[in-house]
């Protein structure tokens, strides 16, 4: 069966500082891969979504970037946070047969102070 | 650009009665419909979905009913339970690459 990874679950950052959480998909391959996020009382939001190995397309412009660097593994990074980059980040994956649906990590809870 | 909206950000209902929540879009050329559920500091977990082709699909006590010409889906929860406390999002399909999601809806139900 297929799982999927997210951590850290928490994460406490001061302003400036690098950010990266990671993602990794078990029990499928060439899966699509996503970065939400969900700011304190609005909706989920789509950051960037990969095809592929080293293809990220980035939906909100930002001071966030996304990598794959292999084929089950997305991540999500910044060089310097901001305070307005604090929120609920969760990655998700489909899969070409139900591209429907999205299966969900468990998420990142991001405090920028 | 809001492409899925979900006008309604919480709702409260009483066990045994029926929830109905609201979600609209914008683009016509959206082809599939889903709504998932989310638990608090969890992932959304898919729910429910229907094709544009569709006006009704319903499995067990929950029902998503679409309106084309409206742009309206709603779901439909009968009866309701108390561990269908939760923030309900709706999302909409354009392609392989492409969902988007309304802001979400709180459902509360009471006991």
């Amino acid at each position: 069966s297929q799982t999927i990874h997210q951590w850290p679950a928490t994460l406490v950052q001061p302003v400036g500082s690098p950010l990266s959480l990671e993602c990794t998909v078990e029990g499928t391959s060439n899966p699509n891969l996503y970065w939400y996020r969900q700011a304190a009382g609005r909706g989920l939001q789509l950051l960037f979504y990969s095809v592929g190995i080293g293809q990220i397309s980035s939906e909100v412009p930002q001071n966030l970037s996304a990598s794959r660097p292999q084929d089950r593994q997305f991540i999500l990074s910044s060089k310097k946070l901001l305070l307005s980059d604090s929120g609920f980040y969760l990655c998700a994956w489909s899969d070409d047969r139900s591209y429907e649906k999205l299966f969900f990590g468990s998420g990142t809870q991001l405090s920028v102070l | 650009d809001q492409q899925v909206k979900q006008n309604s950000p919480s709702l409260s209902v009483q066990e045994g009665r029926i929830s109905i929540l609201n979600c609209d879009y914008t683009n016509s050329m959206f082809d599939y419909f889903l709504w998932y559920k989310k638990y608090p500091a969890e992932g959304p977990t898919f729910l429910i979905s229907i094709s544009s082709i569709k006006d009704k699909n319903e499995d067990g006590r929950f029902t998503v009913f679409l309106n084309k010409s409206a742009k309206h889906l709603s779901l439909h929860i009968v009866p309701s339970q108390p561990g269908d406390s939760a923030v309900y999002f709706c999302a909409a399909s354009l392609n392989n690459n492409d969902m988007r999601f309304g802001a979400g809806t709180r459902l509360t139900v009471k006991p």
